[in-house]
Protein backbone atom coordinates (compact mmCIF):
# COMPACT_ATOMS: atom_id res chain seq x y z
CA UNK A 1 0.00 0.00 0.00
CA UNK A 2 0.93 3.82 -0.48
CA UNK A 3 3.77 4.89 2.49
CA UNK A 4 6.36 7.33 3.37
CA UNK A 5 9.89 6.15 4.26
CA UNK A 6 11.46 9.17 5.99
CA UNK A 7 15.07 9.23 7.37
CA UNK A 8 15.77 8.13 10.78
CA UNK A 9 17.37 10.33 13.50
CA UNK A 10 18.33 11.82 16.07
CA UNK A 11 19.28 14.77 14.47
CA UNK A 12 21.18 17.40 16.72
CA UNK A 13 22.48 20.80 14.99
CA UNK A 14 23.43 23.70 16.11
CA UNK A 15 21.74 27.09 15.77
CA UNK A 16 21.85 28.51 12.72
CA UNK A 17 22.68 25.19 10.82
CA UNK A 18 20.88 24.47 7.55
CA UNK A 19 18.28 21.67 8.26
CA UNK A 20 17.23 18.13 6.05
CA UNK A 21 15.08 15.04 6.23
CA UNK A 22 14.83 13.31 4.23
CA UNK A 23 11.59 11.57 3.23
CA UNK A 24 10.34 9.50 0.04
CA UNK A 25 7.13 8.05 -0.82
CA UNK A 26 5.92 4.63 -2.82
CA UNK A 27 2.58 5.18 -4.43
CA UNK A 28 0.11 4.57 -7.05
CA UNK A 29 -0.89 7.88 -8.36
CA UNK A 30 0.37 10.97 -7.35
CA UNK A 31 -0.87 11.79 -3.62
CA UNK A 32 -1.09 14.76 -1.80
CA UNK A 33 2.43 15.06 0.69
CA UNK A 34 2.73 16.78 3.91
CA UNK A 35 4.61 17.55 6.72
CA UNK A 36 4.14 17.71 10.40
CA UNK A 37 5.54 19.37 13.46
CA UNK A 38 5.02 17.94 16.64
CA UNK A 39 6.58 20.14 19.94
CA UNK A 40 7.13 18.75 23.13
CA UNK A 41 3.83 17.62 24.96
CA UNK A 42 1.83 18.56 22.28
CA UNK A 43 -0.44 17.08 19.47
CA UNK A 44 0.52 17.18 15.34
CA UNK A 45 0.44 20.55 13.75
CA UNK A 46 0.96 20.67 9.88
CA UNK A 47 3.68 22.57 9.04
CA UNK A 48 3.23 22.29 5.34
CA UNK A 49 1.75 20.84 2.03
CA UNK A 50 2.42 20.31 -1.50
CA UNK A 51 -1.02 18.68 -3.71
CA UNK A 52 1.00 18.05 -6.75
CA UNK A 53 4.23 17.06 -8.84
CA UNK A 54 6.66 20.29 -8.39
CA UNK A 55 4.49 22.06 -5.99
CA UNK A 56 6.55 23.84 -3.34
CA UNK A 57 5.77 23.85 0.17
CA UNK A 58 6.57 26.54 2.21
CA UNK A 59 5.82 27.86 5.98
CA UNK A 60 8.36 29.11 9.23
CA UNK A 61 11.44 29.32 6.91
CA UNK A 62 10.81 25.19 6.05
CA UNK A 63 10.34 24.13 2.60
CA UNK A 64 9.51 20.91 0.47
CA UNK A 65 9.18 20.10 -2.63
CA UNK A 66 7.11 17.24 -4.64
CA UNK A 67 9.97 15.53 -7.01
CA UNK A 68 7.51 12.83 -8.98
CA UNK A 69 10.74 11.67 -10.32
CA UNK A 70 12.50 11.00 -6.89
CA UNK A 71 9.57 10.18 -5.38
CA UNK A 72 10.38 12.43 -2.37
CA UNK A 73 9.42 15.57 -0.72
CA UNK A 74 12.72 16.49 1.61
CA UNK A 75 11.94 19.01 4.25
CA UNK A 76 14.48 22.02 4.42
CA UNK A 77 15.31 24.97 6.28
CA UNK A 78 18.29 27.14 5.86
CA UNK A 79 18.91 28.40 9.67
CA UNK A 80 17.10 26.54 11.98
CA UNK A 81 16.57 27.87 15.47
CA UNK A 82 16.57 26.50 18.89
CA UNK A 83 12.43 26.62 19.05
CA UNK A 84 12.58 24.16 15.92
CA UNK A 85 13.67 21.40 18.44
CA UNK A 86 10.75 18.76 17.55
CA UNK A 87 9.70 15.52 15.84
CA UNK A 88 8.65 16.43 12.36
CA UNK A 89 6.83 13.34 10.46
CA UNK A 90 6.46 13.41 6.87
CA UNK A 91 3.36 11.99 5.50
CA UNK A 92 1.05 10.85 2.21
CA UNK A 93 -2.95 10.42 1.89
CA UNK A 94 -4.24 7.76 0.66
CA UNK A 95 -6.99 7.06 -2.21
CA UNK A 96 -9.18 6.38 0.70
CA UNK A 97 -8.49 9.91 2.55
CA UNK A 98 -6.31 8.52 5.45
CA UNK A 99 -2.78 10.01 6.42
CA UNK A 100 -0.31 7.26 5.99
CA UNK A 101 2.82 8.85 8.14
CA UNK A 102 6.53 8.00 8.58
CA UNK A 103 8.44 6.62 11.81
CA UNK A 104 9.31 10.86 12.34
CA UNK A 105 12.70 12.41 12.85
CA UNK A 106 13.97 13.76 16.26
CA UNK A 107 15.67 16.91 15.83
CA UNK A 108 17.33 18.83 18.67
CA UNK A 109 18.70 22.59 18.27
CA UNK A 110 21.49 23.42 20.17
CA UNK A 111 22.04 26.98 21.33
CA UNK B 1 -10.08 28.92 16.87
CA UNK B 2 -10.86 25.04 15.82
CA UNK B 3 -10.09 22.40 18.29
CA UNK B 4 -9.88 18.57 18.59
CA UNK B 5 -10.06 18.11 22.38
CA UNK B 6 -9.09 14.89 24.49
CA UNK B 7 -10.13 14.48 28.01
CA UNK B 8 -6.95 13.10 29.53
CA UNK B 9 -3.18 13.68 28.58
CA UNK B 10 -2.24 11.71 31.02
CA UNK B 11 -3.93 7.90 32.13
CA UNK B 12 -2.78 4.83 34.14
CA UNK B 13 -4.60 2.16 34.09
CA UNK B 14 -4.66 -1.51 35.28
CA UNK B 15 -4.35 -4.59 33.00
CA UNK B 16 -7.64 -5.63 32.32
CA UNK B 17 -9.71 -2.74 32.96
CA UNK B 18 -12.03 -1.39 30.08
CA UNK B 19 -10.76 1.66 29.19
CA UNK B 20 -12.60 5.31 27.40
CA UNK B 21 -10.53 7.64 25.48
CA UNK B 22 -12.71 10.30 24.47
CA UNK B 23 -12.73 12.71 21.86
CA UNK B 24 -14.07 16.04 20.73
CA UNK B 25 -14.46 18.62 17.31
CA UNK B 26 -16.16 21.70 17.42
CA UNK B 27 -15.52 22.30 13.80
CA UNK B 28 -18.39 19.89 12.44
CA UNK B 29 -16.28 17.41 10.53
CA UNK B 30 -17.28 14.35 9.43
CA UNK B 31 -13.97 12.58 9.75
CA UNK B 32 -12.34 11.76 13.05
CA UNK B 33 -9.45 9.67 13.30
CA UNK B 34 -7.50 7.31 16.17
CA UNK B 35 -3.81 6.95 16.01
CA UNK B 36 -1.61 5.53 18.25
CA UNK B 37 2.13 6.68 18.47
CA UNK B 38 5.19 5.25 18.86
CA UNK B 39 8.78 5.25 18.80
CA UNK B 40 10.39 5.09 15.98
CA UNK B 41 6.76 3.48 14.38
CA UNK B 42 5.52 6.94 13.64
CA UNK B 43 1.53 7.32 13.98
CA UNK B 44 -0.83 3.86 13.05
CA UNK B 45 -4.07 4.13 12.30
CA UNK B 46 -6.34 2.11 14.84
CA UNK B 47 -10.11 3.24 13.88
CA UNK B 48 -11.74 5.64 11.79
CA UNK B 49 -15.26 7.20 11.08
CA UNK B 50 -17.04 9.12 8.43
CA UNK B 51 -20.41 10.22 9.97
CA UNK B 52 -22.52 9.24 12.98
CA UNK B 53 -22.62 5.76 13.84
CA UNK B 54 -20.33 4.58 10.83
CA UNK B 55 -16.91 3.39 11.68
CA UNK B 56 -14.37 1.49 10.21
CA UNK B 57 -11.08 -0.47 11.11
CA UNK B 58 -7.56 0.97 10.47
CA UNK B 59 -4.47 -0.44 10.57
CA UNK B 60 -4.22 -1.69 13.58
CA UNK B 61 -7.65 -2.23 14.94
CA UNK B 62 -6.98 -5.35 17.31
CA UNK B 63 -8.28 -4.90 21.20
CA UNK B 64 -9.61 -1.72 20.12
CA UNK B 65 -13.27 -0.19 19.48
CA UNK B 66 -15.07 2.61 18.78
CA UNK B 67 -18.16 4.62 19.14
CA UNK B 68 -19.70 8.01 17.70
CA UNK B 69 -22.88 8.78 18.80
CA UNK B 70 -22.77 12.37 17.98
CA UNK B 71 -20.85 14.08 15.31
CA UNK B 72 -18.55 15.66 17.59
CA UNK B 73 -17.75 13.08 19.79
CA UNK B 74 -15.39 10.07 18.83
CA UNK B 75 -14.26 7.67 21.56
CA UNK B 76 -11.53 5.11 21.78
CA UNK B 77 -12.39 1.99 23.99
CA UNK B 78 -9.78 -0.65 25.19
CA UNK B 79 -11.87 -3.82 26.18
CA UNK B 80 -9.42 -5.38 28.44
CA UNK B 81 -6.30 -3.02 28.32
CA UNK B 82 -3.19 -4.99 27.72
CA UNK B 83 0.88 -3.67 28.87
CA UNK B 84 1.28 -3.40 25.10
CA UNK B 85 -1.44 -0.54 24.49
CA UNK B 86 0.76 1.76 26.58
CA UNK B 87 1.51 4.47 24.38
CA UNK B 88 0.28 7.68 23.05
CA UNK B 89 -3.16 7.64 21.05
CA UNK B 90 -4.07 10.91 18.74
CA UNK B 91 -7.51 12.14 17.94
CA UNK B 92 -7.63 13.99 14.54
CA UNK B 93 -10.73 15.11 12.64
CA UNK B 94 -10.91 16.59 9.28
CA UNK B 95 -13.31 17.53 6.44
CA UNK B 96 -12.75 15.14 3.55
CA UNK B 97 -10.43 15.26 2.20
CA UNK B 98 -7.90 16.96 3.64
CA UNK B 99 -6.75 19.35 6.64
CA UNK B 100 -6.46 16.98 9.48
CA UNK B 101 -6.37 18.76 12.88
CA UNK B 102 -5.29 16.70 15.81
CA UNK B 103 -5.85 16.87 19.54
CA UNK B 104 -2.91 17.12 22.24
CA UNK B 105 -3.06 13.30 22.81
CA UNK B 106 -3.73 11.09 26.06
CA UNK B 107 -0.45 9.18 27.03
CA UNK B 108 -1.59 5.80 28.27
CA UNK B 109 -0.17 3.40 31.07
CA UNK B 110 -1.32 0.22 31.23
CA UNK B 111 0.61 -1.75 34.28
Amino acid sequence: GDSVTQMEGPVTLSEEAFLTINCTYTATGYPSLFWYVQYPGEGLQLLLKATKADDKGSNKGFEATYRKETTSFHLEKGSVQVSDSAVYFCALIRNDYKLSFGAGTTVTVRA
Amino acid sequence: DVKVTQSSRYLVKRTGEKVFLECVQDMDHENMFWYRQDPGLGLRLIYFSYDVKMKEKGDIPEGYSVSREKKERFSLILESASTNQTSMYLCASSPPPLGYTFGSGTRLTVV
